[in-house]
């Protein structure tokens, strides 16, 4: 299974912009990239996903390197609700019942005031 | 839309006993994942439904854990003969799975046990 490595932790203050990296070297062609936020006390959220271009939506952008072998979150402006462990997740193309979200360890992000 | 309801969201049970938690989707999601988290670590897949089949579990789910999804709507996990290594917080998701490569999943709250 390709797999990803994120920072265990970062900090951020609050107002500016964060980039999350996530490496995944071990990329197929067919795999997204999905991230996901875990909010303290509450369950896993959607955040973005791409394949190759850079992606933007209301929460975030993502950055796809050139060759597909990192990426990195932006959170444009961060505020301390932004504080949140973020998972970085290769999702395979072909969706079928063994594609399961693997999730790793994550990247804490705390927001100073 | 209320998103993913959990019931109940905290559990303290003794050890060797049963417990049962039951998660109810955002309605009209016809998948339904069950995930368990250990503090410090990411979610780890248990089991998945597709309407009311159960078409993957985890290694990870012993035979003590048996999970249901009667009519494809809610879900219930249960837990026969708790262990102490049983204490975690056990997350419910749902998708409606028509995304293919964009499949977006939805968590709930969680349930949180802890086995003494």
């Amino acid at each position: 299974d390709a797999k990803t490595t994120q920072p265990n932790s970062m900090e951020s203050n609050e107002e500016e912009p964060v980039h999350l990296p996530c490496n995944h070297s071990t990329i197929s062609g067919t795999d997204y990239i999905h991230w996901y936020r875990q909010l303290p006390s509450q369950g896993p959220e959607y955040v973005i996903h791409g394949l190759t271009s850079n992606v933007n939506n209301r929460m975030a952008s993502l950055a796809i390197a050139e060759d597909r072998k990192s990426s990195t979150l932006i959170l444009h402006r961060a505020t301390l609700r932004d504080a949140a462990v973020y998972y970085c997740i290769l999702y395979p193309g072909a969706w079928n019942a063994g594609n399961m979200l693997t999730f790793g360890g994550g990247t804490r992000l705390m927001v100073k005031p | 839309d209320t998103g993913v309801s959990q019931d109940p969201r905290h559990k303290i049970t003794k050890r060797g006993q049963n417990v049962t938690f039951r998660c109810d989707p955002i309605s009209e999601h016809n998948r339904l994942y069950w995930y368990r988290q250990t503090l410090g670590q990411g979610p780890e897949f248990l089991t998945y439904f597709q309407n009311e089949a159960q078409l993957e579990k985890s290694r990870l789910l012993s035979d003590r854990f048996s999970a249901e999804r009667p009519k494809g709507s809610f879900s219930t996990l249960e837990i026969q003969r708790t262990e102490q290594g049983d204490s975690a917080m056990y997350l419910c998701a749902s998708s409606d799975g028509s995304g293919g490569t964009n499949e977006k999943l939805f968590f709930g709250s969680g349930t949180q046990l802890s086995v003494l």
